[in-house]
């Protein structure tokens, strides 16, 4: 079964500033999509931006960028000039790419980020 | 185009009742899942249907949980004779199909308490 690790609880920045948010994932498929949720205080999840594996480019979104190391099972996740907006929970979620396997996401347990003004 | 809905957004019960959520895919998705967060953690998936059909039921306990998404209306989440250790958020996504380049899109959640 797959696994997705946060292992940061908690992370803290600036305003303005730039903050990488980690995530790692054990699994044996060579092919799945990992994606990014965004998880305010309202509690929707918000989809943040998507990776598929088999693609080399690292996907970007506006100021959300993320650095995709196949080889190393990382998925991070670069916010830049942070805004007081970004405050949130973010969940690191892994989707098996066969239609026959699972079909849930696994998600990491979050990473809480919180904006300093 | 409307987003996922789920209703109601919260629900207390006292245990020993049952609880009924709902969830309303988007326009044009005929593909629901259901995940459950409890407390300081991330989401586990349950339950994946189609129209009239469970595909998936891996992440679903055995015992008083039930799922149904009919031909007509909302898919519903059931569960019988609550206990406290069900109180949690539990979140609906729906996709297009089931394709694994389907992003699955959130509803805003049911917060379910049980006294």
């Amino acid at each position: 079964a797959q696994t997705v690790t946060q292992s940061q609880p908690e992370m803290s920045v600036q305003e303005a500033e730039t903050v990488t948010l980690s995530c790692t994932y054990d699994t044996s498929e060579s092919d799945y999509y990992l994606f990014w949720y965004k998880q305010p205080p309202s509690r929707q999840m918000i989809l943040v931006i998507r990776q598929e594996a088999y693609k080399q480019q690292n996907a970007t979104e506006n100021r959300f960028s993320v650095n995709f190391q196949k080889a190393a099972k990382s998925f991070s996740l670069k916010i830049s000039d942070s805004q007081l907006g970004d405050a949130a929970m973010y969940f690191c979620a892994y989707k098996t790419f066969s239609g026959g396997g699972a079909d849930g996401l696994t998600f990491g347990k979050g990473t809480h980020l919180i904006i300093q003004p | 185009n409307a987003g996922v809905m789920q209703n109601p957004r919260h629900l207390v019960r006292r245990r020993g009742q049952e609880a009924r959520l709902r969830c309303s895919p988007m326009k044009g998705h005929s593909h629901v899942y259901w995940y459950r967060q409890l407390p300081e953690e991330g989401l586990k998936f349950m339950v994946y249907l189609q129209k009239e059909n469970i595909i998936d039921e891996s992440g679903m306990p055995k015992e008083r949980f039930s799922a149904e998404f009919p031909k007509e209306g909302p898919s519903i989440l059931r569960i019988q004779q609550v206990v406290r250790g069900d109180s949690a958020a539990y979140f609906c996504a729906s996709s297009p199909q089931r394709s694994s380049t389907d992003t699955q899109y959130f509803g805003p959640g049911t917060r379910l308490t049980v006294l």
